[in-house]
């Protein structure tokens, strides 16, 4: 398919482990984002790549989530020792460098810490 | 801080009539305003967008409208259907990254 694709689709890992979640983007965007969405709430930004630089990590909530997208299209979020409050959806997001384009969104990746 | 606004959590129309989905914010460093939908299980659906330039944009039954001195953003449905019942956010952007509401679940009746 022609949209972004997340995997995995869920995720469920006991607290302390380490999780890796995956974003193939739309084929030649630049621009990456990742969101994590709590329930009931509109996702939250967490980080921004354009290529392989990443340019805004300001949302990411501690220093045990870590990002990289080390030849500009794949990109994965990788979450250490997690936690029961990591439980969420993760989005990956893509789109062109420039104008007013819209992000174009992968389903997300539902992350269950028990 | 919640800087984008969506304070109806949820709104019910009658197939065929209007449907009106509103967002304030309180930025004027937004520069591009975006509507998407969401049903579950899936990635939010970019809908609708608007730049900051301009008062209103319309693509078919879908249209948005911008009050900028108001700070206040809205959605118009016309007419609705029952394929439009989902949950709705706006989100506008700051520096490139998306700034979302917190949602309106959208029903819209036979």
């Amino acid at each position: 398919g022609a949209g972004v694709s997340q995997s995995p689709r869920y995720k469920v890992a006991k607290r302390g482990q380490d999780v890796a979640l995956r974003c193939d983007p739309i084929s030649g965007h630049v621009s990456l984002f990742w969101y994590q969405q709590a329930l009931g709430q509109g996702p939250e930004f967490l980080t921004y790549f354009q290529n392989e630089a990443q340019l805004d990590k300001s949302g990411l909530p501690s220093d045990r989530f870590f990002a990289e997208r080390p030849e500009g299209s794949v990109s994965t979020l990788k979450i250490q020792r997690t936690q029961q409050e990591d439980s969420a959806v993760y989005l990956c997001a893509s789109s062109p460098l420039w104008g007013n384009q819209p992000q174009h969104f992968g389903d997300g990746t539902r992350l269950s810490i028990l | 801080d919640q800087q984008v606004k969506q304070n109806s959590p949820s709104l019910s129309v009658q197939e065929g009539r209007i449907s009106i989905l509103n967002c304030d914010y309180t930025n004027s460093m937004f520069d591009y305003f975006l509507w998407y939908k969401k049903y579950p299980a899936e990635g939010p659906t970019f809908l609708i967008s608007i730049s900051s330039i301009k008062d209103k944009n319309e693509d078919g039954r879908f249209t948005v409208f911008l009050n900028k001195s108001a700070k206040h953003l809205s959605l118009h449905i016309v007419p609705s259907q029952p394929g439009d019942s989902a949950v709705y956010f706006c989100a506008a952007r700051n520096t490139g990254k998306l700034i979302f509401g917190q949602g309106t679940t959208l029903q819209v009746k036979p």
